[in-house]
């Protein structure tokens, strides 16, 4: 059975600074991983999708890379502004069944 | 851009109600998902569909079931609403299953049962 860890659970940086967001997962037949982020009460925002047969995918301030092999994937954020405030779910499509696993999410505070 | 609606934001019923969630997709995506989401447990699958009147157990469909009459509405029914199944639902949709395609979200439902 999948499961997607992420660490840490909670975050928070000073405004300006660049971080990096975990995921990790243990089966690494999977078909594709995709960032969300996710505003207090809200539904999910897809940032990013990268398929197993890549290694990265940008958007914007965004970079999500993809190490199948060793399953792990790092979202990082560059220049954080506070608008950037919010959590941060990965979640892996493969095995059976074609459903995404979710990882329980990071909690990013960016501060003035 | 995919839109992905859900008919209530928040949603106050009584124990052993029959509860109706409704979702609308406007992009003729073939598969549609139901999900609830706990603190601590993440965003659990409860059922999904792949095509009008077809449907699939997810991880967690005991106490719920689905209805998918037309493509783009895919609505959770909760027969006998109980307190554990207070959460938030979130709907979402997709055009394919598997491959390069992103998986939308709707708004979601924060469902309280007293």
């Amino acid at each position: 059975k999948q499961e997607v860890t992420q660490i840490p659970a909670a975050l928070s940086v000073p405004e300006g600074e660049n971080l990096v967001l975990n995921c990790s997962f243990t089966d690494s037949a999977i078909y594709n991983l995709q960032w969300f982020r996710q505003d207090p009460g809200k539904g999910l925002t897809s940032l990013l999708l990268i398929q197993s047969s890549q290694r990265e995918q940008t958007s914007g301030r965004l970079n999500a890379s993809l190490d199948k092999s060793s399953g792990r994937s790092t979202l990082y954020i560059a220049a954080s502004q506070p608008g950037d405030s919010a959590t941060y779910l990965c979640a892996v499509e493969g095995g059976g069944g074609n459903k995404l696993t979710f990882g329980t999410g990071t909690q990013l505070k960016v501060e003035l | 851009d995919v839109k992905v609606t859900q008919s209530s934001r928040y949603l106050v019923k009584r124990t052993g109600e029959k509860v109706f969630l409704e979702c609308v997709q406007d992009m003729d995506h073939e598969n549609m998902f139901w999900y609830r989401q706990d603190p601590g447990l993440g965003l659990r699958l409860i059922y999904f569909s792949y095509d009008v009147k077809m449907k699939e157990k997810g991880d967690i469909p005991e106490g719920y079931s689905v209805s998918r009459e037309k493509k783009e509405r895919f609505s959770l029914i909760l027969e006998s609403a109980s307190t554990n199944q207070t959460s938030m639902y979130l709907c979402a949709s997709r055009l394919r299953l598997a491959g390069d395609n992103e998986q939308f979200f709707g708004p979601g439902t924060r469902l309280t049962v007293l």
